[in-house]
């Protein structure tokens, strides 16, 4: 079935430092979603992007869908102490509309 | 808007006994809702994806008569867990699907099951 690997597994940075973490796939999703999951509670959805090439923005967090279809990555500018969590990204094809998750990251950040 | 919710939040039973979870979507209505289990510090696994009147669709190595799914109304999905054991314990997350353009999915709070 389709994987996703997602990377890194977990960041321990300094608060203000900028995170980037990537999703690839061995195959093809319609649809890249990126959420957050805080410890006990369920995934909150961050960005969604629904076509290749396409550049997301939601406040400090850009994201990205893969000009293959196969990748997308998220970065976090000037990272703060409550952007700590499971970051999870998904991919959604057409049939059936389930999500793929991918590992996670771990974000840790430093005050 | 997009609102799900799931109850309880936390439970804990007795080995052998039954836990029926509900998944809400409170502000609309969803024909599609999905059962995700969460182990510690792991991704989700899809378990079943729930249809509103009609059987519910199980992934692989799912148990269907262990995990009951009742999709009864447009705004609830359940799932029970039929005489549960330990190795049942984990963080159950629903989410319901939102019909329009993108289909898009919202997530419930979860919930915790503990099988003494």
């Amino acid at each position: 079935g389709q994987q996703l690997n997602q990377s890194p597994q977990s960041m321990f940075i300094q608060e203000g430092e900028d995170v980037s973490m990537n999703c690839t796939s061995s195959s093809i999703f319609n649809t890249w979603l990126w959420y957050k999951q805080d410890p006990g509670e369920g995934p909150v959805l961050l960005i969604a992007l629904y076509k290749a090439g396409e550049l997301t923005s939601n406040g400090r967090l850009t994201a990205q869908f893969g000009i293959t279809r196969k990748d997308s990555f998220l970065n976090i500018s000037a990272s703060i102490p409550s952007d700590v969590g499971i970051y999870f990204c998904a991919g959604q094809n057409n049939a059936g509309n389930m999500l793929t998750f991918g590992g996670g990251t771990r974000l840790m950040v430093k005050p | 808007g997009a609102v799900v919710s799931q109850h309880p939040s936390r439970v804990i039973c007795k080995s052998g006994t039954s836990v029926k979870i509900e998944c809400r979507s409170l502000d609309f209505q969803a024909t599609t809702m999905f059962w995700y289990r969460q182990f510690p510090k792991k991704s989700l696994m899809l378990m079943a994806t729930s249809n509103e009147g009609s059987k519910a669709t199980y992934e692989q190595g799912v148990e269907k008569d262990k995990f009951l799914i009742n999709h009864a109304s447009l705004t609830l999905s359940t799932l029970t867990v039929t005489s549960a054991h330990p190795e049942d314990s984990s963080f159950y997350i629903c989410s319901a699907r939102r019909s329009g353009p993108y289909n898009e999915q919202f997530f419930g709070p979860g919930t915790r099951l503990t099988v003494l």
